[in-house]
């Protein structure tokens, strides 16, 4: 599975749309990205994935530019809820293995 | 309500002793999961299980034991021989065959913290 870059934090001022970044440059053609978010001593939550286009749902919109060497994951108005670590994760659709989780991004959203 | 259930919530160890993590899942899924998370740190894959009687060590296995005796459970041993067991534990499910990337979707607990004493 290709590998990814986050920041390891980011700021958004609460009401903002926050904008997470991720880079996957060796990214292959049949692997998808998926977005997840661990909030301080929970387990992971599923956000959401994409393949090439764009997606959209309640939580946030996955951008994934036409290269796919890259995408943001949006959260339209972030909420001090939001704060959370971010994983970005790239994966293939193939096979049975367990995703692979990096660091993520540590996302602190201000009042 | 379906989901998974990780149990007890915190856990204290004593030298030499083994512990046991319970996790069950009520979402009828095929393939279970066991990561172990310190702080500041992404999570480390411990074992999973795709089928009932089967497992495979992921990448930190030594000092851990699993079992996979039924579908909805898949507990976790802490051995003695786990020298630094200090650290969060999460258990995960996922479907195995499903559409486009939806098996790839894994549920989590909300977690066991285990110390040692």
């Amino acid at each position: 599975d290709a590998k990814t870059t986050q920041p390891p934090s980011m700021d958004c001022a609460e009401g903002r749309a926050a904008n997470l970044p991720c880079n996957h440059s060796t990214i292959s053609g049949n692997e998808y990205v998926y977005w997840y978010r661990q909030i301080h001593s929970q387990g992971p939550q599923y956000i959401i994935h994409g393949l090439k286009n764009n997606e959209t749902n309640e939580m946030a919109s996955l951008i994934i530019t036409e290269d796919r060497k890259s995408s943001t994951l949006i959260l339209p108005h972030a909420t001090l809820r939001d704060t959370a670590v971010y994983y970005c994760i790239v994966r293939s659709n193939s096979g049975n293995t367990p995703l692979v989780f990096g660091k993520g991004t540590r996302l602190s959203v201000i009042a | 309500d379906g989901g998974i259930t990780q149990s007890p919530k915190y856990l204290f160890r004593k030298e030499g002793q083994n512990v046991t993590l319970s996790c069950e899942q009520n979402l009828n899924h095929d393939a279970m999961y066991w990561y172990r998370q310190d702080p500041g740190q992404g999570l480390r894959l411990i074992y999973y299980s795709q089928i009932v009687n089967d497992f495979q060590k992921g990448d930190i296995a030594e000092g851990y034991s699993v079992s996979r005796e039924k579908k909805e459970s898949f507990p976790l041993t802490v051995t003695s021989a786990q020298k630094n067991p200090t650290a969060f534990y999460l258990c995960a499910s996922s479907l195995l065959r499903a559409g486009k990337a939806l098996k790839h979707i894994q549920y989590f607990g909300a977690g066991t913290r285990l110390s040692v004493l």
